[in-house]
């Protein structure tokens, strides 16, 4: 019953390369956020974009999102090892309640 | 300065058992949200407390599952008659407020629940 749905499934790469996951919902939004989870740390917050913005940067991350599409996009520049974790969407359901929706997820396996 | 913090990290229990998993988040956030996950999947919406209201339950499975915020801090989810499809990781969450999503969540580590 998730709304999010993150492509690719899995996706492996070498150590400095880019990584792009995307990220489609269901109905519309106030915010869109991205969080990584991984063993060591747990469910961490990465970044929020809200519905008024396009594009959001910080450090090697860089969120789009296009509401007509309903979809958005993180990119991972220059990759690491200690990237590799599951990258998960999660949207406010904008429908006046509390529920945040996650997607799925993306496992990213960076190759050192 | 502690982050949010559940327990027990992991819990066995058998068919028909009751359980309570307990999280304390962050001090002096309002918001607080149970998620459960299953293997390879995000987290589902359980339910979310305003302080010490339960604003929204509506992902809550049955009426198996009771959670509780009774001083508007330490929070408890209940599960009763425990089934094997119970099994699952218990995420709580906490944020300063809710506006719309418009805050992130800090997640504790996770109450594992398997049932026997």
């Amino acid at each position: 019953s998730q709304q999010g749905e993150e492509d690719p499934q899995a996706l492996s790469i070498q150590e400095g390369e880019n990584a792009t996951m995307n990220c489609s919902y269901k109905t519309s939004i106030n915010n869109l956020q991205w969080y990584r989870q991984n063993s060591g740390r747990g469910l961490v917050h990465l970044i929020l974009i809200r519905s008024n913005e396009r594009e959001k940067h910080s450090g090697r991350l860089r969120v789009t999102l296009d509401t007509s599409k309903k979809s958005s996009s993180l990119l991972i520049t220059a990759s690491r090892a200690a990237d590799t974790a599951s990258y998960f969407c999660a949207t406010d359901a904008n429908t006046g309640g509390f529920k945040t929706i996650f997607g799925a997820g993306t496992r990213l396996f960076v190759k050192a | 300065g502690a982050g949010v913090s559940q327990s027990p990290r992991y819990k066995v229990a058998k068919r028909g058992q009751d359980v309570a998993l307990r999280c304390d988040p962050i001090s002096g956030h309002v918001s607080l949200f149970w998620y459960q996950q299953a293997l390879g999947q995000g987290p589902e919406f359980l339910t979310y407390f305003q302080n010490e209201a339960q604003l929204d339950k509506s992902g809550l499975p049955s009426d198996r599952f009771f959670a509780e915020r009774p001083e508007g801090s330490v929070s408890t989810l209940k599960i009763q008659r425990t089934q094997q499809e119970d099994s699952a990781v218990y995420l709580c969450a906490s944020s300063r407020i809710w506006d719309r999503g418009s805050y992130e969540q800090y997640f504790g580590p996770g109450t594992r629940l398997t049932v026997t």
